[in-house]
């Protein structure tokens, strides 16, 4: 089954406490993304990748870090939390594009919850 | 001012009601346009795909475009408790996935 599996679901952390949210595609999809979602604000992009070794920042980066080492996983970096982090998060793949003149189709996960304290 | 404008909500209307979801946007450079649908607990999953102004239909969902008035609209026809969702617009002025500007998105309840 084709799907973005990410871990942990939920994780309850206190501030400074390094963390790390793994996201994997089996689609061998080229992008990958990461996205915040917030009340009123809606889903905002961290970081995304366009291939291995390839990452660049979206709109909301600050205190976050990425890697794209293999083409399956791009796990999101909290070096040091901070309680304005706690939100909910989405990891996504994509073609990138169909090369059909559209966006290509964003497929995600089903979000982690992190709560920092 | 936000590049992309949706009304919260929440809606609720009665099953077999026709749903009217819409936003506006500011940036006249947007020409793909895509409403995604966000289950509770779930990962949002797109919905429907435009390209530029015009209609498109997908069974009892019609997503409309009006480039001139920077508007885009979804409808759902007879409308089934299983709609009960969050739905987003989306939207970009570029042929890549890196460019998907997103709405707040809207929370919709049918009503059996």
């Amino acid at each position: 089954e084709a799907q973005v599996t990410q871990n942990p679901r939920y994780l309850i952390t206190v501030t400074g406490k390094k963390l790390t949210v793994t996201c994997s595609q089996n689609m061998n999809h080229e992008y990958m993304s990461w996205y915040r979602q917030d009340p009123g604000l809606g889903l905002r992009q961290i970081y995304y990748s366009m291939n291995v070794e390839v990452t660049d920042k979206g709109d909301v980066p600050e205190g976050y870090k990425v890697s794209r080492k293999e083409k399956r996983n791009f796990p999101l970096i909290l070096e040091s939390p901070s309680p304005n982090q706690t939100s909910l998060y989405f990891c996504a793949s994509s073609t990138g594009t169909s090369g059909g003149g559209d966006t290509g189709e964003l497929f995600f996960g089903e979000g982690s919850r992190l709560t920092v304290l | 001012q936000k590049e992309v404008e949706q009304d919260p909500g929440p809606l609720s209307v009665p099953e077999g009601a026709i749903v009217s979801l819409n936003c506006t946007y500011s940036n006249s450079a947007f020409q793909y346009f895509m409403w995604y649908r966000q289950y509770s607990r779930k990962g949002p999953e797109l919905l429907m795909y435009t390209y530029s102004s015009g209609n498109k239909e997908d069974g009892r969902f019609t997503a409309q475009v009006d480039k001139s008035s920077k508007y885009i609209s979804l409808f759902i026809r007879d409308s089934q408790p299983s709609d009960s969702a969050t739905y987003l617009c989306a939207m970009s002025w570029y042929s890549s996935a890196s460019k998907i500007i997103f709405g707040s998105g809207t929370r919709l309840s049918i009503r059996p």
